[in-house]
């Protein structure tokens, strides 16, 4: 079965500074790869997806993850961000061909961005 | 355009009660789940169902039921309420793939439920 870690629970920033978001996941066979963010008091929603191809991911509101296939990571970024990235991020993973479309999520990381 | 719709917002229970929590798409999608989020503990599969008529339990279905009503409406069912079972519930919706399978979700605002 396969299992997704994100490493910092949550990670304090300041406006305009760069963030990393890391994940790492768990499979024995080929998945696909999402980030979501949920805002508070939220659904969640997509930010970015890896497939297949290129290994850098480019998402919406300037964020970008980049695939390591040997590190198993999609490590999330944004070189500066805002005090509306203020939310809670989720790494999530799902196998491919796998009946049902079963994503399987990491724990979070809250982004708390400072002025 | 709705999405993804989910009643009621809140809810207050004691051990013991049942209630159902109601989720439904607007966008043709055919497959439907229901998740519970707790702190650090990310989201889990509580059930899902891959098309109308079909359901199937995830990873933590124990002290739920769920019905697929007809292709929109996908609901979670509570019998019996424990403590355990405070947490936010989320419905979530995918096309069936067309080209391509994404496996992007779409989620409503989420249930979120206190058990006392």
């Amino acid at each position: 079965a396969q299992s997704v870690t994100q490493l910092d629970s949550q990670v304090p920033v300041f406006e305009e500074a760069p963030v990393e978001l890391r994940c790492n996941y768990s499979s024995s066979v080929s998945v696909y790869l999402f980030w979501y963010v949920q805002y508070p008091n939220q659904g969640l929603q997509l930010l970015l997806k890896y497939l297949s191809g290129s290994t850098l991911v480019k998402g919406i509101n300037g964020f970008e993850a980049e695939f390591n296939k040997s590190q198993t990571s999609f490590h999330l970024r944004k070189p500066s961000v805002h005090i509306s990235d203020t939310a809670e991020y989720f790494c999530a993973v799902r196998v491919i061909k796998a009946a049902g479309n079963k994503l399987t999520f990491g724990g979070g990381t809250r982004v708390l961005v400072k002025p | 355009n709705a999405g993804v719709t989910q009643t009621p917002k809140f809810q207050v229970l004691k051990t013991g009660q049942s209630m159902t929590l109601q989720c439904a798409q607007d966008m043709n999608h055919n497959s439907m789940y229901w998740y519970r989020q707790d702190p650090g503990m990310g989201l889990r599969l509580i059930y899902y169902s891959a098309s109308e008529g079909t359901t199937d339990k995830g990873e933590v279905p124990n002290g739920y039921n769920v019905s697929r009503l007809n292709k929109r409406e996908f609901s979670l069912r509570l019998e019996s309420a424990a403590p355990s079972q405070t947490s936010v519930y989320f419905c979530a919706s995918r096309a069936l793939a067309g080209g391509p399978d994404t496996g992007e979700l779409f989620f409503g605002e989420g249930s979120r439920l206190t058990v006392l």
